[in-house]
């Protein structure tokens, strides 16, 4: 039930983009998307609804396809602040109950 | 509102006594979750609550551990007898109960048991 991420980690320079996926076995309800730096909490980046709803951060983008159940997230023109632990948390029924999957580390260098 | 606060931010027991953590979640939020992260992993869904109401455990919820949310606001989760296996970061989720809307997490509180 938990979703798959990939990559695992990624490395950047300031300006690159990358695109970090989510991929889940069961039919998805929505697809939650979290950023945690080390020693803090998970914060809040995007939620992606089934009928291709969409809330979230203005500077990170995500798509959603319904069919696939997968979902990517895009950094686009990285910063330094970018750099962190993405989770993607997926949601089967609409219960709010996420499963998170295990993280891609992502590191932005200047 | 400054957001969800758990407290303490740091708990080292020793194997088999009893721990208990609490949760504030934002004021009018009435759904609130608990989490357990384990380095390198992401959060695993442990239980939640709309208002008072348990709605839901988690098979990984065994029975050492309770929570609670009397009144349907603060809530606390305690761990009893607890094992070097518990060690972990508790993480404390709140919620409204609408569709697309967003969850908010604390900080945390880190179990080391020892």
């Amino acid at each position: 039930q938990q979703p798959v991420q990939s990559p695992q980690a990624v490395i950047l320079r300031e300006g690159e983009d990358a695109v970090i996926n989510c991929s889940s076995s069961k039919a998805l309800y929505s697809v939650h998307w979290y950023r945690q730096k080390h020693g803090e909490a998970p914060v809040f980046l995007m939620i992606l609804l089934k009928g291709g709803e969409q809330k979230g951060h203005e500077k990170i983008s995500a798509s959603f396809n319904e069919k696939k159940q997968q979902s990517s997230l895009y950094l686009t023109a990285s910063q330094l602040s970018y750099s962190g632990t993405y989770f993607c948390g997926t949601e089967i029924s609409n219960d709010y109950k996420l499963s998170f999957g295990a993280g891609t580390t992502v590191t932005v260098r200047a | 509102d400054t957001g969800v606060s758990q407290d303490p931010r740091h708990k080292i027991t020793k194997r088999g006594q009893n721990v208990t953590f609490r949760c504030d979640p934002i004021s009018e939020h009435n759904r609130l979750y608990w989490y357990r992260q384990t380095l390198g992993q992401g959060p695993e869904f442990l239980t939640y609550f709309q208002n008072e109401a348990q709605l839901e455990k988690s098979r990984l919820l065994s029975d050492r551990f309770s929570a609670e949310r009397p009144k349907g606001s603060f809530s606390t989760l305690e761990i009893q007898r607890t094992e070097q296996g518990d060690s972990a970061m508790y993480l404390c989720a709140s919620s409204f109960s609408t569709d697309g809307t967003e969850a908010f997490f604390g900080q945390g509180t880190r179990l080391t048991v020892v």
